[in-house]
């Protein structure tokens, strides 16, 4: 399988500012996603972004495909948006996701 | 819809016994997957299963043994449980694949503790 890396591996944010967690891959991708893991241990989908832009709220995900990248952006974080965000991926044909090591995001009020 | 469910959600096993870990959904997903979670390692995949009849292993498949024999249940099997299977386990579904526009649903999770 592709290898993952997720930067930064922590983040700490004041309630209200924006963040980018990044995400690189070893080849090319052809399923990305992103989770949150909240502090209560459940994974939860965010985006489903092989390419593209996708928004939800105060998230949205970037993947520029060529270049072997996903971007998440948080806007104006809440203390709910603190956890481990997980990116993960697959290539063509590849029925194994696989993820990289997280990174973990503090909000404080 | 109950979406995947695992069961139990604690367990504590000695050195050498066997057990299953339950994993099901109701939204008729062809892939299933189970998964590892261990401190600052991510996710780790152990095996997976693209329909009924079929699975195939994933990154960390030793120890471990699966069936699928109806769409809905995915079992884990544990053969002689190690200290070193001591790991937060995820069973995880996909409606049609990793290759097509469908996200993957994980379960709460099983804790899993090995003595």
């Amino acid at each position: 399988g592709i290898q993952v890396e997720q930067s930064p591996p922590d983040l700490i944010l004041q309630e209200g500012a924006n963040s980018t967690l990044r995400c690189n891959f070893s080849d090319s991708v052809n399923n990305l996603q992103w989770f949150h893991q909240n502090p209560w241990g459940q994974l939860i989908n965010l985006f489903y972004i092989p390419s593209g832009t996708k928004q939800n709220g105060r998230l949205s995900a970037t993947t520029v495909a060529t270049e072997r990248y996903s971007l998440l952006y948080i806007s104006s974080s809440q203390t709910t948006d603190s956890g481990v965000y997980f990116c993960a991926g697959s290539s063509r044909n590849d029925y194994k996701l696989s993820f990289g090591a997280g990174t973990t995001v503090t909000v404080r009020a | 819809n109950a979406g995947v469910t695992q069961t139990p959600k604690f367990q504590v096993l000695k050195t050498g016994q066997s057990m299953t870990l339950q994993c099901a959904q109701d939204m008729n997903h062809e892939y299933m997957s189970w998964y590892r979670q261990d401190p600052g390692m991510g996710l780790r995949l152990i095996h997976y299963s693209v329909g009924a009849g079929i699975t195939d292993q994933g990154e960390v498949p030793n120890g471990y043994n699966v069936s699928r024999s109806t769409t809905e249940d995915f079992p884990l099997r544990l053969l002689s449980a190690a200290p070193s299977q001591t790991s937060v386990y995820f069973c995880a579904s996909s409606g049609q694949g990793l290759q097509y526009n469908s996200p993957l649903h994980f379960g709460n999770g099983t804790r899993l503790t090995v003595t």
